[in-house]
């Protein structure tokens, strides 16, 4: 079956690093979506890519799809306290009726 | 609006009870999902529904039941609850599926422990 993969599993930063979460499905997806789960939160939506090659930016946090539609990245500049919380890419192949696979997460630490 | 809401917050069954979390909407959503959350798996599809009546399996369904007799609940059954059944249960739901690119909206999820 399909499958997404996410990388790193954890990633700690001193605040001011950048950091980058990467995701690879074993498949072609439609469309890909970003959700962030704060500690003891739910996942929240953050964006959606759905074009070959495209790249979304929101403040310091930039999205990008790759040309093939199988990989995307969540690159944050300039990491601030913040930004703590589980990082999850969520992957669909279209024939699905609304189902995402969701990545395991990267669950990111800032030190102040 | 509330969004999505979700009862009980956290429940503590022994094995072979049973019992039935409830999901809620209030954004008039067509589709509704549960998952399941475990350390370092992600989030698990366990059942969704495209609509009113309608329910289908997901990734890991076995163990589990729902319903969606109305089109702003969706709940989720166990009928004999396993300590493997241990885990956070987030529902969500979506104003349409993912071929029209809709987001999801989560509801603040369920503790459950089976002792």
């Amino acid at each position: 079956g399909q499958q997404v993969m996410q990388i790193p599993q954890y990633q700690h930063v001193q605040e001011g690093e950048d950091f980058t979460t990467y995701c690879n499905s074993s498949t072609t997806l439609s469309n890909i979506q970003w959700y962030k789960q704060r500690p003891g939160g739910h996942p929240v939506f953050l964006i959606q890519l759905v074009k070959s090659g495209e790249v979304k930016k929101q403040k310091r946090l930039t999205f990008q799809f790759g040309e093939a539609k199988k990989n995307s990245s969540l690159h944050i500049t300039a990491t601030q306290t913040t930004d703590v919380g589980t990082y999850f890419c969520a992957g669909g192949n279209g024939g699905s009726q609304g189902n995402l696979i969701f990545g395991k997460g990267t669950k990111l630490s800032v030190k102040p | 609006n509330a969004g999505v809401t979700q009862t009980p917050k956290f429940r503590v069954l022994k094995t072979g009870q049973s019992m039935t979390l409830l999901c809620a909407q209030d954004m008039n959503h067509e589709y509704m999902y549960w998952y399941r959350q475990d350390p370092g798996m992600g989030l698990r599809l366990i059942h969704y529904s495209v609509g009113e009546g309608t329910t289908a399996k997901g990734e890991v369904p076995d163990g589990y039941n729902v319903s969606r007799l109305k089109k702003q609940n969706f709940l989720l059954g166990l009928e004999s609850a396993a300590p493997s059944q241990t885990s956070v249960y987030f529902c969500a739901s979506s104003y349409g599926g993912l071929a029209g690119g809709f987001e999801q909206f989560f509801g603040p999820g369920t503790r459950l422990t089976v002792l």
